[in-house]
């Protein structure tokens, strides 16, 4: 099925532990994004992307690396885990748009990690 | 610096009556689009509705409408004939040009329908 696919949905790590969520999409979407969701803050960017070879920081993105070298795959790494990244991670993407079109962004089911 | 503001953290409302969410912006750009994601139990998220900020009608898909006041940032979402499904958090967003086109949300508000 069309979509973005998370992996893994669920991780337990060590602090100062690393690991890479993956994100991979089959609908040949430009922008890629990732999401934190911790309790009554919302979603929070972390990094983004807006083409192959081409990705920026959002709002919280120390502790994460991104990388693009494809369209399809957008992996986010956590280089020395911490408990203050016990989240969820969403990662989404959307096609490119104009402000008439209706294209949001198509979420993955999202990767609940708990850091101890 | 563009923010988003959903300032009631909970709502109740009784099935079959109309409800509205409330989301303010704050922005300097002229071109954004505003969304509302809902959030059920179950994580995932779900786009709703979309008004892009030179359209000039109100959004609506179904249910759903958007009650888009430009002039007073505000867009606001109403769910009309809520059914118990309808519980669930949602989530205001904004999309603007930096940040690469990507999604700015609101903290959510958690929405639950009696019976």
């Amino acid at each position: 099925n069309a979509g973005v696919t998370q992996t893994p949905k669920f991780q337990v790590l060590k602090t100062g532990q690393s690991m890479t969520l993956q994100c991979a999409q089959d609908m040949n979407h430009e922008y890629m994004s990732w999401y934190r969701q911790d309790p009554g803050m919302g979603l929070r960017l972390i990094h983004y992307s807006v083409g192959a070879g081409i990705t920026d920081q959002g709002e919280v993105p120390n502790g994460y690396n991104v990388s693009r070298s494809t369209t399809e795959d957008f992996p986010l790494r956590l280089l020395s885990a911490a408990p203050s990244q016990t989240s969820v991670y969403f990662c989404a993407s959307s096609a490119s748009f104009t402000l008439s079109t209706n294209y949001g962004y198509t979420f993955g089911s999202g990767t609940r990690l708990t850091v101890v | 610096a563009q923010k988003i503001t959903q300032t009631q953290p909970g709502m109740f409302v009784q099935e079959k009556e109309a409800v509205t969410l409330d989301c303010t912006y704050d922005t300097s750009d002229q071109s954004y689009g505003l969304f509302w994601y809902k959030q059920p139990s179950s994580g995932e998220m779900i786009f709703l509705i979309y008004q892009g900020s030179y359209d000039e009608q109100n959004a609506t898909e179904g249910r759903y409408s958007l009650n888009f006041q430009k002039a007073r940032k505000s867009a606001n979402l109403v769910i009309s004939a809520s059914q118990l499904g309808d519980s669930a958090m949602y989530f205001c967003a904004m999309r603007f040009s930096n940040s690469g086109y990507a999604l700015n949300f609101g903290k959510g508000t958690s929405l639950l329908v009696t019976p």
